[in-house]
């Protein structure tokens, strides 16, 4: 069945610096594909998505790119910020006749002032 | 503004007394969700419901029951809790449809103990 494979945590960082968290995935179809974020204590919130190849989704300084050739759909961002502490799950939505979203174990986000 | 509401945020049972959490949306979604999440692991899913349509996953204990009475509103009964089903639950709503519309609307969680 379809999966998603991210990178595993804690990812530790300072502020400012560049922040890469891969995320692959396997699907029979053609899925959509989304980040979502989860701060503490709360629920999940989406963060960006991507619905065909070579599309880029982004958000808030974040950015991840649609790779079908390779499977993937890293998230990246240029400069974190201790605000991005948090888990971000890489996920995807499978192909037409379905609505439920698959979850990757989720990655978290610490960002040291 | 419109949005995925769950109540309560805590909630405390004992070991096999029943409990039930709801959860009420506002976006007029087709699509409600109910997951449970363990610490430091992905959403599993248990169960959703396109309109009035119920999909269980496979692997849901037969523990966990849910009711949709109407568009806005879903519970989550557990009958017998026990302390393996400690969690935190999130509802979540999506319009359905194709998978471009399938984005997931989260409510901040209902984190359930078991004493």
């Amino acid at each position: 069945g379809d999966s998603v494979t991210q990178m595993e945590g804690p990812v530790t960082l300072s502020e400012e610096a560049f922040l890469t968290i891969n995320c692959t995935y396997t699907a029979t179809g053609y899925p959509s594909l989304f980040w979502y974020v989860q701060y503490p204590g709360e629920g999940l919130q989406l963060l960006l998505k991507a619905t065909k190849a070579d599309d880029k989704g982004s958000n808030k300084g974040f950015e991840a790119t649609y790779r079908k050739e390779t499977t993937s759909f890293h998230l990246e961002k240029g400069s974190v910020q201790v605000s991005d502490s948090a888990v971000y799950f890489c996920a995807l939505s499978e192909d037409t006749g379905g609505f439920k979203t698959i979850f990757g174990a989720g990655t978290r986000l610490f960002v040291k002032a | 503004d419109a949005m995925v509401i769950q109540n309560p945020r805590y909630q405390v049972t004992q070991f096999g007394k029943p409990v039930t959490l709801s959860c009420s949306q506002t976006l007029n979604h087709n699509v409600m969700y109910w997951y449970q999440q363990k610490s430091s692991q992905a959403p599993k899913l248990l169960f959703h419901y396109y309109d009035k349509d119920f999909n269980n996953e496979a692997d849901t204990p037969d523990n966990f029951q849910s009711r949709r009475p109407n568009t806005s509103f879903c519970f989550l009964d557990i009958r017998s809790p026990g302390l393996g089903d400690a969690a935190m639950y999130l509802c979540a709503t999506s319009r359905g449809g194709d998978r471009t519309k399938n984005i997931q609307y989260f409510g901040a969680g209902t984190r359930l103990s078991v004493l």
